[in-house]
């Protein structure tokens, strides 16, 4: 079956280290996102990428860094400039020229200690 | 995008009808609105989206009003699954206004017994 896998499902780090969580997705889906999620709050953009080798800022990329190299592929950096890091992340995919729902994958829940 | 206003929490007796209301006043000609869940700890699920016509699917049904100002999810018998945080996003498709989904606080739906 298509999807998106995040890996790993939970994650500890100390703080001051980098960190990159994994997303991989074999739906041929052009663009992919990065979203963070607070407790109690709602999905915020990190990074998303409409083609391979391109992408953009969302609204909280500071902190963070991506890549595209491969079109199955978009892991996340998270670096020590991230000043709380700690949250849920979710990777999430999507055939943008076409009408269509995203589809998401079941996230990394970073704790930084 | 437009934004939308949900209600932070809304409760439903399993086996009744949920409905689920949004406004989007500022929607424009070329926005769909879109409805995603998510249950506890998961990623989003896309449930459905529409542009003008009231849409159905095996999950849900999407009645939007005459002047596209709001809309309301139904979920015609609810069970206790179906607890979960609703969101109503509303976004233009394709082209150029790639899809960024801007993800508010949405509805706490809760199901009872």
């Amino acid at each position: 079956d298509g999807g998106i896998t995040q890996s790993p499902k939970y994650l500890f780090r100390k703080e001051g280290q980098n960190v990159t969580l994994s997303c991989e997705q074999n739906l041929n889906h052009d663009a992919m996102y990065w979203y963070r999620q607070d407790p109690g709050q709602g999905l915020r953009l990190i990074y998303y990428s409409q083609i391979v080798n391109d992408f953009q800022k969302g609204d909280i990329a500071e902190g963070y860094s991506v890549s595209r190299e491969k079109k199955e592929s978009f892991p996340l950096t998270v670096t020590s400039a991230q000043k709380n890091p700690t949250a849920f992340y979710l990777c999430a995919s999507s055939q943008d020229r076409i009408v269509g729902g995203y589809t998401f994958g079941s996230g990394t829940r970073l704790t930084v200690v | 995008d437009a934004k939308t206003t949900q209600p932070p929490s809304m409760d439903c007796a399993e086996g009744r009808a949920a409905n689920l209301p949004c406004n989007h006043s500022t929607i424009s000609g070329n926005e769909y609105v879109y409805w995603y869940r998510q249950i506890h700890s998961q990623g989003p699920q896309y449930i459905i989206h529409g542009l003008k016509n009231n849409e159905t699917n095996e999950m849900a049904s999407l009645i939007i009003t005459e002047d596209r100002k709001s809309s309301t999810l139904i979920l015609p018998h609810a069970t206790l699954r179906d607890t979960a945080v609703y969101y109503c996003i509303v976004r233009a498709a394709g082209g150029t206004s790639y899809g960024k989904l801007t993800f508010g606080q949405g509805t706490i739906l809760t199901v009872h017994p």
